[in-house]
């Protein structure tokens, strides 16, 4: 069965400090992988979508970005946190119809 | 308008009876929709989805499209405490391959 791993699962990191979230899937091979926000109270708002290795495709500008070096792995990051940043970062797996999401990232920019 | 859209709640219902979630979307290339369960804290879990007009059941979950009033809606019969959640409604359009757009959810609460 597929399995999806996120690490870690909370952070507090300060303004201006860089950012690198991990995700690795299991158990099945090309997946979609995506990265999604939720801020307190809103909606998901998909950020990134990879349908293979170096394949990047970005939703929203803003000062975060994302690599997939290995089939089953993706990394979003940033360079320098701003305050909006703060909030619950999931990311999903997709092949056909559905797609699963990982537990998730709680990340609190202070 | 937003492409996907849900009542915020909360929707109270009484343990036992049905509660019934609504999403209505604006997008009419949109041909698959999705509900997800969220508890507080935690990621979404896909439910079910569904993609042809009618019904489509899943244990106490009963999803139902209705594409020609853009609308789709989630039943869950036998309410119990333990499905208190928010429940998210996703749409998937042919032209955004596998893109999902999600509803802001509407949060369920099952009195005991």
């Amino acid at each position: 069965s597929q399995t999806i791993h996120q690490w870690p699962a909370t952070l507090v990191q300060p303004v201006g400090s860089p950012l690198s979230l991990e995700c690795t899937v299991e158990g099945t091979s090309n997946p979609n992988l995506y990265w999604y926000r939720q801020a307190a109270g809103r909606g998901l708002q998909l950020l990134f979508y990879s349908v293979g290795i170096g394949q990047i495709s970005s939703e929203v500008p803003q000062n975060l970005s994302a690599s997939r070096p290995q089939d089953r792995q993706f990394i979003l990051s940033s360079k320098k946190l701003l305050l909006s940043d703060s909030g619950f970062y999931l990311c999903a797996w997709g092949q056909g119809y559905e797609q699963y999401f990982g537990p998730g990232t709680r990340l609190t920019v202070t | 308008q937003k492409e996907v859209e849900q009542n915020s709640g909360p929707l109270s219902v009484p343990e036992g009876a049905i509660a019934s979630l609504n999403c209505t979307y604006s997008d009419r290339g949109s041909q698959s929709f999705f509900w997800y369960r969220q508890y507080s804290g935690k990621s979404p879990e896909l439910i079910m989805f569904i993609y042809s007009n009618g019904d489509k059941e899943d244990g106490r979950f009963t999803a139902q499209l209705n594409k020609a009033s853009q609308y789709v809606s989630l039943l869950i019969r036998d309410s119990q405490p333990s499905d208190s959640a928010t429940y998210l409604c996703a749409a998937k359009k042919k032209s955004s391959g596998d893109k999902l757009t999600f509803g802001t959810g509407t949060r369920l609460a099952v009195r005991p």
